[in-house]
């Protein structure tokens, strides 16, 4: 069974500051990583996407990938309370088929 | 409009009816996909498909049905609704390559099960 494990949170962080979000993943021959924000009641939406390791930032977004230590993170960068949501992770293992954690629930407290 | 349409957006039902959820889209996509949401186990894949010809069953496919009429349909069918079906489901569409392979997700269809 492929997994993907996520902290469910709550994260809370003061308006301006750093958001840290974290992911493991159990298949080490998945190729791509995305970052989905889902707001209360709402669909998931793509914020990120990443397959190499490093770096990929867009905006005050970063995702940084490790595939070595099958660790996959989002920083958010002067963090604000519309950042408040659930971040989820997601790894594709191939074929496309995507399998996602529970979510982070993240709370940007003004 | 929007670019992932689910229809209805809620529904409640009794055991046993049978019951389709619907999804259209206008993205283009040739790959489509169900999932459900539930509180503490994430989005789990139910069916998926990557053309008209092409179906294929996810990971909790068990009382559950699907049609793709056309590229831009693909329906949902629970052919005799258990309580245990109450969830959020989402249809999701993708290209499947390139820098844009993330998905699409429709509003989602919240259905009961009494």
């Amino acid at each position: 069974q492929k997994e993907v494990e996520q902290n469910s949170g709550p994260l809370s962080v003061p308006e301006g500051a750093i958001a840290s979000l974290n992911c493991t993943y159990s298949d080490r021959g998945s190729q791509s990583f995305f970052w989905y924000r889902q707001y209360s009641g709402k669909s998931p939406e793509l914020i990120m996407f990443i397959y190499s390791n490093g770096d990929k930032e867009d905006g005050r977004f970063t995702a940084q990938l490790n595939k070595a230590s099958q660790y996959v993170s989002l920083l958010i960068r002067d963090s604000q309370p519309s950042d408040s949501a659930t971040y989820l992770c997601a790894v594709d293992g191939g074929y496309q088929k995507v399998t996602f954690g529970i979510g982070t629930k993240l709370q940007v407290i003004p | 409009d929007a670019d992932v349409t689910q229809t209805p957006r809620n529904r409640i039902t009794k055991t046993g009816k049978r019951i389709m959820l619907e999804c259209s889209q206008t993205k283009g996509h040739d790959r489509m996909y169900w999932y459900r949401q539930d509180p503490g186990l994430g989005l789990r894949l139910i069916y998926y498909s990557f053309d008209v010809k092409d179906i294929n069953k996810g990971e909790i496919s068990d009382g559950y049905s699907v049609s793709r009429q056309a590229q831009a349909k693909f329906s949902l069918s629970l052919e005799s609704a258990i309580p245990n079906q109450t969830a959020l489901y989402f249809c999701a569409t993708s290209t499947g390559t390139g820098d844009s392979q993330g998905y699409t997700f429709g509003s989602g269809t919240r259905l009961t099960v009494v």
